[in-house]
């Protein structure tokens, strides 16, 4: 199975350029959510998803924006990026709602913002 | 506020136990998780802990007190493999995690 799957891999991107990053899980997962992950922070959380058509802002959604209109994708869109966004994003899923079970992580994106 | 402290470093010998410690500060509690990861990759799940006391699951165990605000991650018989960072995670009230920053182990020969 693929789980959740992350795209691109890494990617530099000038700014004030627009950048979407795709996630796609085939678990039917209801909760979905995209965090960054910098140096010495914790992973923070930018948007989630509890279900499909559903969204809410996390701890850093500003500069950020993600859609949830299937169950499967969840992608999230820099409008304009800024250098401070360059980071790990992970996206990542959870069977229930509640923060109370296991998340399973895709295998991250590496944004540089130049 | 929620707050997570764990220590930023520990460094073990092969073979050797490692207890890796976790303390936090929420408003109301909804279990403490124990996430592994290695370097380059994604974090992946170890325990989840909601009641007091000890939970065993192969070489790896997990204990909590929730009067201490107060978590713990054993690791025993320890391999080289497991050298990663291991990530502490409380939800908050909104059933949102809030994370640690991390605790890398180095493990040597």
């Amino acid at each position: 199975t693929a789980g959740i799957t992350q795209a691109p891999t890494s990617q530099i991107l000038a700014a004030g350029r627009s950048m979407t990053l795709r996630c796609t899980q085939d678990m039917r997962h209801n909760a979905m959510y995209w965090y960054r992950q910098d140096l010495g922070l914790g992973l923070r959380l930018i948007h989630y998803s509890n279900t499909a058509g559903t969204t809410g802002k996390g701890e850093v959604p500003d500069g950020y924006s993600v859609s949830r209109a299937n169950t499967d994708d969840f992608p999230l869109t820099l409008a304009s990026a800024v250098p401070s966004q360059t980071s790990v994003y992970f996206c990542a899923s959870m069977a229930g709602q509640g923060a109370t079970g296991e998340l399973f992580f895709g295998e991250g994106s590496r944004l540089t913002v130049l | 506020g929620q707050n997570i402290d764990q220590p930023t470093e520990m460094t073990a010998t092969e073979g050797a136990i490692v207890q890796i410690n976790c303390t936090y500060q929420t408003s109301g509690f909804n279990g403490l998780f124990w996430y592994q990861q290695h370097a380059g990759e994604a974090p992946t799940f170890l325990s989840y802990n909601v009641l007091d006391g000890l939970e065993e699951k192969g070489r790896f165990s997990s204990f909590l007190s929730r009067s201490k605000g107060y978590s713990y991650l054993l690791l025993k018989e320890l391999q080289m493999k497991d050298s990663a960072s291991y990530l502490c995670a409380v939800p908050d009230r909104d059933y949102q995690l809030i994370w640690g920053a991390g605790t890398k182990l180095i493990i040597k020969p």
